[in-house]
């Protein structure tokens, strides 16, 4: 069964340092997102992104954060400048497009941890 | 703004107990509603969802019926089991908005003992 992947699965990084973390969608999939978790808290909409550009982004994401999509298969969301609140789980989604199919896969996550 | 309540956890039960877990929404269209589940350690799964009024979803013994008439969906399992020990997540998202983004519960923590 087809499923999102992410890499890494955990990413220990410095404050200020630059971090990309990366997801491979499953691949006939059209619609990408990213969310992220920070500890016992709930998990929160990042951006979501179609045909090549962001469609939706939330007020966490700041011009701190950016989303590319480099190949045909990879969709990567960059943090500038990390900061220790940055500290969280990022999960990758994705989903088929048409309304019908708004169901959406989630990736296992990257822990980022930044001290 | 939307929005997802989720009663509050965590829920500890005995094997075989019955499982309900509460959620309610508020929404500016018309949501669909999920169930997603996380395992320790693991990201999120779907469990179940429904796209309109008075759906029922279901997998794997758990259950949840779309209300509009009191904007809930609540989580059932007539008898859980250890394996069922996870956080349980409600969700909405609306499918007019462009991206159709997941709005999410806080997350019930259930264990469930032998």
């Amino acid at each position: 069964e087809p499923e999102v992947t992410q890499t890494p699965s955990h990413q220990v990084t410095q404050m200020g340092q630059e971090v990309i973390l990366r997801c491979v969608p499953i691949s006939n999939h059209l619609y990408f997102y990213w969310y992220r978790q920070i500890l016992g808290q709930k998990v929160e909409f990042l951006v979501s992104f179609y045909n090549n550009e962001i469609s939706e982004k939330s007020e966490i994401f700041d011009d701190q954060f950016s989303v590319e999509r480099p190949d045909g298969s990879n969709f990567t969301l960059k943090i500038r400048s990390t900061k220790l609140e940055d500290s969280a789980m990022y999960f990758c989604a994705s989903r088929r497009s048409g309304v019908s199919y708004n169901e959406q896969f989630f990736g296992p996550g990257t822990r980022l941890t930044v001290l | 703004g939307d929005s997802v309540t989720q009663m509050e956890g965590p829920v500890t039960l005995s094997e075989e107990a019955f499982l309900t877990i509460n959620c309610t929404y508020t929404a500016t269209g018309y949501p669909s509603l999920f169930w997603y589940v996380q395992y320790p350690g693991e990201g999120l799964q779907l469990l179940l969802k429904a796209t309109k009024a008075d759906d029922k979803g279901s997998n794997k013994g758990f259950e949840a019926t779309y209300r509009k008439e009191t904007t809930s969906f609540h989580l059932e399992k007539g008898s859980v089991q250890v394996s069922d020990s996870a956080v349980y997540f409600c969700a909405l998202s609306i499918k007019e908005t462009s991206g159709s983004r997941l709005t999410f519960g806080e997350g019930t923590q259930l264990t469930v003992n032998p």
